[in-house]
């Protein structure tokens, strides 16, 4: 069965560094997503892209980050110059169509920074 | 805003005990409304879904109605097993948006 898969599985970092989290979606989808989220916490939507832009995005989605599909199979969240708090698990989804039913999501990413 | 309050885990039951997660929600508007489950080491899984007002969604033996008069959704589950085990996700959609909106996760722990 195809899957969502994401790396590193866990990252650790120092404030201030730029870290890439990597997703591969399910290579027939078109919609892509990121949700995060911080321990204790509600998963929570960052960002949500098509046709190699973003169509929606949260107020936690700020000048800090970014996305990007650089080569057709891979999708990236980028943050610039990390925050204590962005400590979260981060997940990336990939659906074929627009909506939640068919979002297929990935086993996470747990970001760390200190 | 929407929103999404489910009970705060952990929760331990025995194997072959009834489960319920309650789960209530806010919006403006009519959300589909949605459990999803995270085994260890897996992504999240969607369990079940209701589109309406009385719907009932099931799969694996989890039931849950969502309930207009209450903006509830509470997870059921007659017998539950060891394998069970998992993080538990409420969540609604509503249509103007294309995001999914979670609670914060209940974790569910079956003893043998």
């Amino acid at each position: 069965e195809p899957e969502v898969t994401q790396t590193p599985s866990h990252q650790v970092t120092q404030m201030g560094q730029e870290v890439i989290l990597r997703c591969v979606p399910i290579s027939n989808h078109l919609y892509f997503y990121w949700y995060r989220q911080i321990l204790g916490q509600k998963v929570e939507f960052l960002v949500s892209f098509y046709n190699n832009e973003i169509s929606e995005k949260s107020e936690i989605f700020d000048d800090q980050f970014s996305v990007e599909r650089p080569d057709g199979s891979n999708f990236t969240l980028k943050i610039r110059s990390t925050k204590l708090e962005d400590s979260a698990m981060y997940f990336c989804a990939s659906s074929a169509v627009q909506g939640p039913y068919e979002q297929y999501f990935g086993p996470g990413t747990r970001l760390t920074v200190t | 805003g929407d929103s999404v309050t489910q009970m705060e885990g952990p929760v331990t039951l025995s194997e072959e005990a009834f489960l319920t997660i309650n789960c209530t929600y806010t919006a403006t508007g009519y959300p589909s409304l949605f459990w999803y489950v995270q085994y260890p080491g897996e992504g999240l899984q969607l369990l079940l879904k209701a589109t309406k007002a009385d719907d009932k969604g099931s799969n694996k033996g989890f039931e849950a109605t969502y309930r207009k008069e209450t903006t509830s959704f509470h997870l059921e589950k007659g017998s539950v097993q060891v394998s069970d085990s998992a993080v538990y996700f409420c969540a609604l959609f509503m249509n103007r948006d294309d995001k999914i909106i979670f609670g914060k996760g209940t974790r569910l722990h079956i003893l043998p």
